[in-house]
């Protein structure tokens, strides 16, 4: 049974700051896997995708990084700003289905 | 497009009554999925749908029904509600790339 963790699970950095969070899962066999973003009270968001073949994404100041064999990502935030303070999941997507299995989530608070 | 339509947004329900959470979406997309997260917890996928008539259970299924008579519409049934079942509930759709397309959730307390 899949499983993904995610390391650590609450964050407080001061503004400026460079960070990586950190997810692993147990069964490699995945199409992908993808990193969100939650705002309090909200939806989620998508910010990166890493096709099983790839081994990094970029967006503006984020990069998320992936080691199948290892079972880990990393999602990499450049310069963090006050507003990038958010709860982000990492999912993988399993099998023919196309299911999501979500991580616990890392909270972070970007501090002025 | 509106994306993924999730009603209602909020609701109160007593031990035992029972409830649809609408799910809709203009996308055109064959897969859609019923997600719950609990506090401080990840997602957790309840039932799964990959087209018309055709649905499936996921982690999580006891105490819910789903039905999809339509590609646009997945709506979620819980029945005899239980405080347990207290928890935001997400729909989303599987998009080209499997990019995946969430609605805003509804928020669900049993009392």
């Amino acid at each position: 049974k899949q499983e993904v963790t995610q390391i650590p699970a609450a964050l407080s950095v001061p503004e400026g700051e460079n960070l990586v969070l950190n997810c692993s899962f147990t069964d490699s066999a995945i199409y992908n896997l993808q990193w969100f973003r939650q705002d309090p009270g909200k939806g989620l968001t998508s910010l990166l995708l890493i096709q099983s073949s790839q081994r990094e994404q970029t967006s503006g100041r984020l990069n998320a990084s992936l080691d199948k064999s290892s079972g880990r990502s990393t999602l990499y935030i450049a310069a963090s700003q006050p507003g990038d303070s958010a709860t982000y999941l990492c999912a993988v997507m399993m099998d023919s289905s196309y299911k999501l299995i979500f991580g616990s989530g890392t909270r972070l608070l970007v501090r002025p | 497009n509106a994306g993924v339509t999730q009603t209602p947004k909020f609701r109160i329900l007593k031990i035992g009554q029972s409830m649809t959470l609408q799910c809709t979406q203009d996308m055109n997309h064959n897969y859609m999925y019923w997600y719950r997260q609990d506090p401080g917890m990840g997602l957790k996928l309840i039932y799964y749908s990959v087209g018309a008539g055709i649905t499936d259970k996921g982690e999580v299924p006891n105490g819910y029904n789903v039905s999809r008579s339509t590609t646009e519409d997945f709506p979620l049934r819980l029945e005899l509600a239980a405080p347990s079942q207290t928890s935001v509930y997400f729909c989303a759709s599987r998009g080209p790339g499997n990019t995946i397309y969430f609605g805003e959730g509804s928020w669900l307390t049993v009392v």
